[in-house]
């Protein structure tokens, strides 16, 4: 069964700090990875997608994929209280990740 | 307004009952979905469809059935089968064809609660 693992945390970030989130996937033939943002009780929203190996920027988000270890990351810059969400790793529009939860503290 | 509408956003049924979920896209994607959220979880997958009349189990398929009649139209029937469907329900689109980057939409989710 293919598989995406999240650390399901709950993660603590100072705010104004970097966030790092990762997520592992077991497909090596995999093309497609989604960074989706989920406030409670809501649908997921997107905020990254990559294919290629590297970095990929937007904004205070950097996505970062390197298919030779099957890792994808993202990185929150400058973290905002607002930015205290679960955050969920997909891979080609069929698996999901559990989610990691962020708190970034005021 | 373009978008995935879902109905209803609470539901709740008694244990022996089918009950189907709707969902409605105008955004004219090819590709639709049904996933399943259960508290602190990510998303699984039941079904999918890529094209009008044709779809796809995903993971989680048992106790579910869907229909693809319409392009925008992808209803999702929870039978008496699935034996604990307490769960949020989440339907998505998005552009089919090559394009590895295709945005999914997800509509505002429908929870589900077998009482």
């Amino acid at each position: 069964q293919k598989e995406v693992e999240q650390n399901s945390g709950p993660l603590s970030v100072p705010e104004g700090a970097i966030a790092s989130l990762n997520c592992t996937y077991s497909d090596r033939g995999s093309q497609s990875f989604f960074w989706y943002r989920q406030y409670s009780g809501k649908s997921p929203e997107l905020i990254m997608f990559i294919y290629s190996n590297g970095d990929k920027e937007d904004g205070r988000f950097t996505a970062q994929l390197n298919k030779a270890s099957q890792y994808v990351s993202l990185l929150i810059r400058d973290s905002q209280p607002s930015d205290s969400a679960t955050y969920l790793c997909a891979v080609n529009w069929l698996v999901f990740g559990q989610g990691t939860r962020l708190t970034i503290n005021p | 307004d373009g978008g995935i509408t879902q109905s209803p956003k609470y539901l709740f049924r008694k244990e022996g009952q089918n009950v189907t979920l709707s969902c409605e896209q105008n955004l004219n994607h090819d590709a639709m979905y049904w996933y399943r959220q259960d508290p602190g979880q990510g998303l699984r997958l039941i079904y999918y469809s890529q094209i009008v009349n044709d779809f796809q189990k995903g993971d989680i398929a048992e106790g579910y059935s869907v229909s693809r009649e319409k392009k925008e139209s992808f209803p999702l029937t929870v039978t008496s089968a699935q034996k604990n469907p307490t769960a949020f329900y989440l339907c998505a689109s998005r552009e089919a064809g090559g394009y590895r980057g295709a945005e999914q939409f997800f509509g505002p989710g429908t929870r589900l609660t077998v009482l």
